[in-house]
């Protein structure tokens, strides 16, 4: 079956760790992206790619990297430098190309806590 | 900031019509689309709209005027189950996905 596979679902970290949250798909989508949520807010953008080898940097970019070495993957770092990790985090990916790129696949996110 | 507009949280009750809007900045439009979120799980795709009228699925029907930048979700016979928060987001130049912040959607017997 084809989706989109984020892992770990729960992840705890020390204060002053960085973090790696795993996103995988098999919809041979280009456009992948991550987003933050926290409770009873929408999603915002931490960073997206369009192409492998290439990604820009979104709303909330400090303290998070990305790489997108494969086509299907795109994982997240959140560093030490990220002042309040704690959330809820989310991959998506979506076909390219004009009007087909707003219908956006998401995995089951990870929910990370600092303790 | 947001480019979406809709609103915070609506209340309806079973078996009842709702609709939920939302008004967008026009610039770098590429269509609208409405996603459901339950507590705890993920967006799931409901409809997308890239031009004006009304498009139905089931239950659900979502709605466009570009002239207007507005567009709403409309949900029939409401269920229980369709408590949950409903974004809008639109596409956007460079492949984005821009989002509202969501409207929850309360559900009374």
């Amino acid at each position: 079956d084809g989706g989109i596979t984020q892992s770990p679902k729960y992840l705890f970290r020390k204060e002053g760790q960085n973090v790696t949250l795993s996103c995988e798909q098999n919809l041979n989508h280009d456009a992948m992206y991550w987003y933050r949520q926290d409770p009873g807010q929408g999603l915002r953008l931490i960073y997206y790619s369009q192409i492998v080898n290439d990604f820009q940097k979104g709303d909330i970019a400090e303290g998070y990297s990305v790489s997108r070495e494969k086509k299907e993957s795109f994982p997240l770092t959140v560093t030490s430098a990220q002042k309040n990790p704690t959330a809820f985090y989310l991959c998506a990916s979506a076909r390219t190309g004009g009007a087909l790129n707003t219908e956006a696949f998401f995995g089951q996110g990870t929910r990370l806590t600092v303790v | 900031g947001q480019s979406l507009e809709q609103p915070s949280e609506v209340t309806a009750v079973e078996g009842a019509i709702v609709q939920i809007n939302c008004t967008y900045q026009t610039s770098g439009f590429y269509g609208l689309s409405w996603y459901q979120q339950h507590d705890g799980g993920a967006p799931t795709f409901l409809s997308y709209n890239a031009l004006d009228g009304l498009e139905e699925t089931g239950r659900f029907s979502s709605f466009l005027s570009r002239s207007d930048s507005y567009g709403y979700l409309l949900l029939q016979e409401l269920q229980m189950k369709d408590s949950a928060s409903y974004f809008c987001a639109k596409g956007g130049s460079n492949y984005q996905l821009i989002w509202g912040a969501g409207t929850k959607l309360i559900i009374k017997p």
